[in-house]
């Protein structure tokens, strides 16, 4: 078992520009999240999805979407890069059942200029 | 609303001493998780523990320990006889009874552990 994968792992973007985080685990999880890491802040849920098809918004939405087309894959998209959203992504997945444990990424770092 | 405290932002110690990482949480849910994640200087994040709101025993696990305990809402983190390979940032995290239910994260602690 790969676990949760995310490419790239580095990132430089200009302002304005769009791209897309991968994200894909392969242990069949029903619940997928984005999760943005900063200084002092901790981690903050961006969007999340219980299973394909279903996606919801965390505490820190705008400025990304998502979707979940298959139960392996969970894509964030930037539309219009901004300097605010410098930061690290972790991806993470969880089987679904309550209280379950989350496993993370190796996380992206995106810097945008 | 759910919130994790850890106030203690770094700590030092010098290897072989005993530390202890606090965290404190707020939920008014009765059924509640609380986990241990370690960042190491790598960056990826490693599940450590988790401890349902139902079951107050302690763990131990080799060097590591954690203290539950509802009456204080504390969900505290000792590592005994610190080593160099534990020094990382610890984040404490809560998440409420549903299936959908998020992490909230503590902001961490930064522990350094020198020779």
């Amino acid at each position: 078992n790969a676990g949760v994968t995310q490419t790239p792992k580095f990132q430089v973007l200009k302002t304005g520009q769009s791209m897309t985080l991968q994200c894909a685990q392969d242990m069949n999880h029903e619940y997928m999240s984005w999760y943005r890491q900063d200084p002092g802040m901790g981690l903050r849920l961006i969007h999340y999805s219980v299973g394909a098809g279903i996606t919801d918004q965390g505490e820190v939405p705008n400025g990304y979407n998502v979707s979940r087309s298959t139960t392996e894959d969970f894509p964030l998209r930037l539309l219009s890069a901004a300097p605010s959203q410098t930061s690290v992504y972790f991806c993470a997945s969880k089987q679904g059942a309550l209280g379950d444990t989350q496993y993370f990424g190796p996380g992206t770092r995106l810097t945008v200029l | 609303a759910q919130k994790v405290t850890q106030a203690q932002t770094e700590i030092s110690v010098v290897e072989k001493e005993d530390v202890t990482l606090d965290c404190v949480y707020e939920t008014r849910d009765t059924t509640y998780y609380l986990f241990w994640y370690k960042q190491p200087p790598s960056g990826e994040l490693v599940f450590l523990i988790r401890r349902n709101s139902f079951d107050e025993q302690n763990e131990i696990s080799g060097r590591y320990s954690w203290n539950f305990q509802k009456s204080t809402s504390s969900f505290n983190f000792t590592i005994t006889a610190s080593q160099v390979v534990d020094s990382a940032v610890y984040f404490c995290a809560l998440s409420g009874p549903g299936t959908a239910s998020k992490l909230t994260f503590g902001t961490g602690t930064r522990l350094q552990v020198t020779l």
